[in-house]
């Protein structure tokens, strides 16, 4: 599976959108960007993932460069409740291989 | 929302008993995974199960580690010696799709504290 790199930490301003980024300049032509994350001990949730289109769902959107080798996950209106730590996982199949991710941590 | 559920939140335990970590994974979910996290280090997997059988584990999952769904809705992992080691937060996670799983639902852990 392929390495990814994280900022460790990030801040965002309430209500603002978060950008964080993930490279990912390894990832072979059938690996999946997978974003998830964890609200403090939490079990880790699942938030987008994406092959080679940028996708959107309910609660981020994920944008990945043409040459694959970077994506960036979006919250649009970020909240206090959006604080936690993010990972950008790439890989195929089912064993998801977590890194130390970025910490966001969402300011009123 | 169904949710993947995990019994007990805390166990506590002494070195060197068995201990099972139980878990409800979503009902027409059919890939269960365990994973733990040690306090303060990355989410680590354990094992993939598929058709009543381990399709991937890792080094960590050794003799020591079993899993088994004894029946149509649990999902069990089994420690048979705890070692001081083993202390973490253990997480259960369910999925509809193997190969390209693309999402997998973690239950809320249960944390296993070895003494």
């Amino acid at each position: 599976d392929a390495k990814t790199t994280q900022p460790p930490s990030m801040d965002c301003a309430e209500g603002r959108a978060a950008n964080l980024p993930c490279n990912h300049s390894t990832i072979s032509g059938n690996e999946y960007v997978y974003w998830y994350r964890q609200i403090h001990s939490q079990g880790p949730q699942y938030i987008i993932h994406g092959l080679k289109n940028n996708e959107t769902n309910e609660m981020a959107s994920l944008i990945i460069t043409e040459d694959r080798k970077s994506s960036t996950l979006i919250l649009p209106h970020a909240t206090l409740r959006d604080t936690a730590v993010y990972y950008c996982i790439v890989g195929y199949g089912n064993k998801l291989v977590f890194g130390a991710g970025t910490i966001l941590r969402v300011k009123s | 929302e169904p949710e993947v559920t995990q019994t007990p939140s805390h166990q506590v335990t002494q070195m060197g008993q068995e201990v099972i970590l139980r878990c409800v994974p979503i009902s027409n979910h059919l890939y269960f995974y365990w994973y733990r996290q040690i306090l303060g280090q990355k989410v680590e997997f354990l094992v993939s199960f598929y058709n009543n059988e381990i399709s991937e584990k890792s080094e960590i999952f050794d003799d020591q580690f079993s899993v088994e769904r004894p029946d149509g809705s649990n999902f069990t992992l089994k420690i048979r010696s705890t070692k001081l080691e083993d202390s973490a937060m253990y997480f259960c996670a369910s999925g509809t799709s193997g190969r390209s799983s693309y999402e997998q639902y973690f239950g809320p852990g249960t944390r296993l504290t070895v003494t």
